[in-house]
């Protein structure tokens, strides 16, 4: 199995901060690299795909860099309603696996 | 627009089984994958597995063989995970989450589309 390891753990910053996460797996998933964000309570939503695409309906504040085994997902200005748990995931083959998420909290 | 709507939450006994729902609306239901997805209380996310919606094959990871059964009714567009053999470690939120394939039908991909979650409980 694909080990997905991110970094960091949890992080806290301030509004309008840049944040950045990074991800790296354990063998090449090439660019099927997907990240989600989950609030409290509701379900996974997808933000960004194949590495760098913008899901539909994601602000542009968020970005994916990467290939291979190292990723990252990006957060320019950092808002309110960005406080999650952001989770990497490799979809090159099965079974998919997650990271163990980053816990971003708002200063 | 699409939906995924999962059953309610269920508290069952060590050794019962359940089986959740999840009903997928406004797209064509066996053209993408469905995905199955557990979040234990506390932890992170823990893939379970999928099943090809047009073929109805299964794709289990291995912790999850045996007693994690997934199965289709694609006359109502419904995606089913039973559960037998309860136990408490069991206890969990089971989602269901649409595949969008990168190339091909049923190929790898991302899971754009997430029911609700449904919260199962097992203890005696």
């Amino acid at each position: 199995d694909t080990q997905m390891t991110q970094s960091p753990s949890s992080l806290s910053a301030s509004v309008g901060d840049r944040v950045t996460i990074t991800c790296r797996a354990s063998q090449i998933v090439v660019s099927y690299l997907n990240w989600y964000q989950q609030r409290p309570g509701t379900a996974p939503k997808l933000l960004i795909y194949g590495a760098t695409s913008l899901q539909s309906g994601v602000p542009p504040r968020f970005s994916g860099t990467g290939s291979g085994t190292d990723f990252t997902l990006t957060i320019s200005s950092l808002q309110p309603e960005d406080s999650a748990t952001y989770y990497c995931q490799q979809s090159y083959n099965t079974p998919y696996t997650f990271g163990q998420g980053t816990k971003l909290e708002i200063k | 627009q699409v939906e995924l709507v999962q059953s309610g939450s269920e508290l069952k006994k060590p050794g019962a089984s359940v089986k959740v729902s999840c009903k997928a609306s406004g797209y064509s239901f066996t053209r993408y994958g469905m995905h199955w997805v557990r979040q234990a209380p506390g932890q992170g996310l823990e893939w379970l597995g999928w099943i090809n919606t047009h073929t109805g094959n299964p794709e289990y990871a291995q912790d999850f063989t045996g007693r994690f059964v997934f199965s289709l009714d694609t006359s109502v567009r419904t995606a089913y995970l039973q559960i037998s053999s309860l136990k408490t470690e069991d206890t969990a939120v089971y989602y269901c989450a649409r595949n969008i394939a990168a190339a091909g039908a049923m190929g790898p991909g991302w899971l754009d589309s997430w029911g609700q979650g449904t919260l199962v409980t097992v203890s005696s």
